[in-house]
Parts: C-alpha cells; structure tokens; sequence
C-alpha cells in the first residue's frame, strides 16, 4: 500500500466549470477527511466520512461543493459553477486510529 | 469555536540552537492536540500527539490546559528539522481537526 492517493494532482479549469476530485484512502481505513488549504494558510475542514456516510459537512461546503464515498472505499469531491475563490489545494486524509494520513493534494487553479 | 493560533508564520535558528514552536487553542472541553509536519515536497504528516507523551525525532510537546498551550520544543535544532510545522486540535477522537495557520522552521548551518 502506497498511501492516500489522489487525482488528479493539477487542475487548471475556467470559472464556471464543474471538477471532480478523487480520493483513494489506505485500504481499511473506514474515515475519510476532505480539506482545502489556501496559500499561507493551514489546511480547513470540509467534510468527513465514516465508511459511505458523511457525518460532517463544515459551513466552508457551499451547496457548490458535493462528496461522496460509494461503497465506503474511493471519495469524490465535486464543485460546480467553479469560481476563482475555489482555487486552492484539496486535500484527503484517511485514519483508522487517531493518525490522520494525507494524501498528496490536488491543486486548483481556476482561471 | 475552536482556534489555534501559531503566532510566528516564520521562525529562523542556528543549528545546535533550542527551538520553540509556540501553539494556542481556544476551546471549551478537552481537546487532543497534535504537531503534524510537512518537508519540502512531501506530505502533511503526524510528528506527535499530546496524549503519547513521547519525544519524536527529539522534538517535545507539553499540553499546558491552564494556558491552553501546546509549544513544540528542541533542544538542538537539525538541519533536517527545516519544514513546515501546523498544531492541530481535535475535539473528540476521529473528529475533525482545526489547524492553525503554521510556522515554516528554518535550520541554519
């Protein structure tokens, strides 16, 4: 097992286009986080899992923003209408303990 | 709500010199707090929680409730230890965390 990964790593996009971003956790790890971290700043929660069910949505997820994890594994987190305030990196983490695991990030650009 | 605050976005040292990383949280009930750590273009990883009491890479935490502090300490700072440091809560276990804004270390030779 690698790690958290995600896809895509880069993602350049023109306001008002929809994105989606995936997440593949650690294997067995049954929480899964999304973060968005903005430059200078420390990472801010956006929503979390537990298995298929979200169990927390923060006020920072706009009804723009949309995560799923079917089946308990993958997560996607999807933003619609993006806009330029939307560029940021996204991050996932997946645990099983008290040990958060982060992925490497995916870095919107909305132009 | 809950808020951590690192005061210092920047902090410089010589090598061989003793570090702090200064850390406060506003929060009402019993928080877990956590030192996570990033190296240049690798990610975001765990250095150590309050809860273990543990010394990590020589790199100390004390939890200081009176204060609600929680600054990361050296005695003889490393090049190696140049990176990216945030402080982290977490309000019950497998929650959320709250991250303050970090401190970037530099180690100089």
């Amino acid at each position: 097992d690698t790690g958290v990964s995600q896809d895509p790593r880069h993602k350049i996009t023109k306001r008002g286009q929809n994105v989606t971003f995936r997440c593949d956790p650690i294997s067995e790890h049954n929480r899964l986080y999304w973060y968005r971290q903005t430059l200078g700043q420390g990472p801010e929660f956006l929503t979390y899992f537990q298995n298929e069910a979200q169990l927390e949505k923060s006020r920072l997820l706009s009804d723009r923003f949309s995560a799923e994890r079917p089946k308990g594994s993958f997560s996607t987190l999807e933003i619609q209408r993006t806009e330029q305030g939307d560029s940021a990196m996204y991050l996932c983490a997946s645990t099983r303990g008290f040990e958060q695991y982060f992925g490497p990030g995916t870095r919107l650009t909305v132009t | 709500a809950q808020r951590v605050t690192q005061p210092e976005k920047l902090l410089s040292v010589f090598k061989g010199a003793p570090v702090e990383l200064k850390c406060n949280y506003s929060y009402s009930g019993s928080p877990e707090l956590f030192w996570y750590v990033q190296y240049s273009r690798q990610r975001l990883q765990l250095l150590l929680r309050h809860i273990s009491r543990e010394s990590i890479k020589g790199f100390t935490a004390d939890l200081n409730k009176g204060e609600t502090s929680f600054h990361l300490k050296k005695p003889f700072a490393q090049e190696e230890d140049s990176a990216m440091y945030y402080c982290a809560l977490e309000e019950t276990s497998g929650s959320r965390l709250t991250f303050g804004e970090g401190t970037q270390l530099t180690v100089n030779p």
